[in-house]
């Protein structure tokens, strides 16, 4: 069975550092996501990603972050200069569409990121 | 505004013993749910949805969930816990936008721990 994957399992960096966190979505899906869950918090959306852009993002997707789907397989997001509060799981997911009424979305196994 | 409330955020049970995970959801429209369960290492997996019609769902593994209209919940259940269902259960509204695609609202989760 197709999944959503996820690389690495788990990243250390340092408060200031960029880290990228990739994903590859399931190959026939179109429409991409990233997700976070703070320890103990809510799982939260971060962006939605279709065509090349951006489809929607939250609050939190603020300019420290970015997403990009470099080639055919890949999808990543950047955290340019980490912080604290940045520490969290981040989970990627894909869908084959985004219409009505909803899709099943499909997650990757997530990406734990500490920030010290 | 759109959120999901999981009111147990840890619950044990014995093997073979039967199971109820809580699930309420704040939604203004026809609220599309689903259950999603993580093992530890694994992706988000999709247990089981609802959209619309029978307000009893079959997911896999044996698991079951009412959508209650009247209380807004959308419990899981499963009549005989198995050891390998230790793990995290997500439950989530999603919503749909002519504008932006789908996304999805996640509760805080619950732990399932299933004693001998």
């Amino acid at each position: 069975e197709p999944e959503v994957t996820q690389t690495p399992s788990h990243q250390v960096t340092q408060m200031g550092q960029e880290v990228i966190l990739r994903c590859v979505p399931i190959s026939n899906h179109l429409y991409f996501y990233w997700y976070r869950q703070i320890l103990g918090q809510k799982v939260e959306f971060l962006v939605s990603f279709y065509n090349n852009e951006i489809s929607e993002k939250s609050e939190i997707f603020d300019d420290q972050f970015s997403v990009e789907r470099p080639d055919g397989s890949n999808f990543t997001l950047k955290i340019r200069s980490t912080k604290l509060e940045d520490s969290a799981m981040y989970f990627c997911a894909s869908s084959e569409g985004s219409g009505f009424p909803v899709e099943t979305q499909y997650f990757g196994p997530g990406t734990r990121l500490l920030v010290l | 505004a759109q959120s999901v409330t999981q009111p147990d955020i840890h619950i044990t049970v014995s093997e073979g013993a039967s199971l109820e995970l809580r699930c309420n959801y704040s939604y203004g429209a026809t609220p599309y749910l689903f259950w999603y369960v993580q093992s530890p290492g694994q992706g988000l997996q999709l247990l089981l949805k609802y959209f619309s019609g029978d307000t009893l769902v079959q997911g896999i593994k044996g698991f079951e969930a009412e959508f209650k209209r009247s209380q807004s919940s959308f419990n899981l259940r499963k009549p005989s816990v198995h050891w390998s269902d230790a793990a995290e259960y997500f439950c989530a509204v999603g919503k749909f936008s002519s504008n932006t695609g789908n996304q999805f609202y996640f509760g805080t989760g619950t732990s399932l721990t299933v004693i001998p």
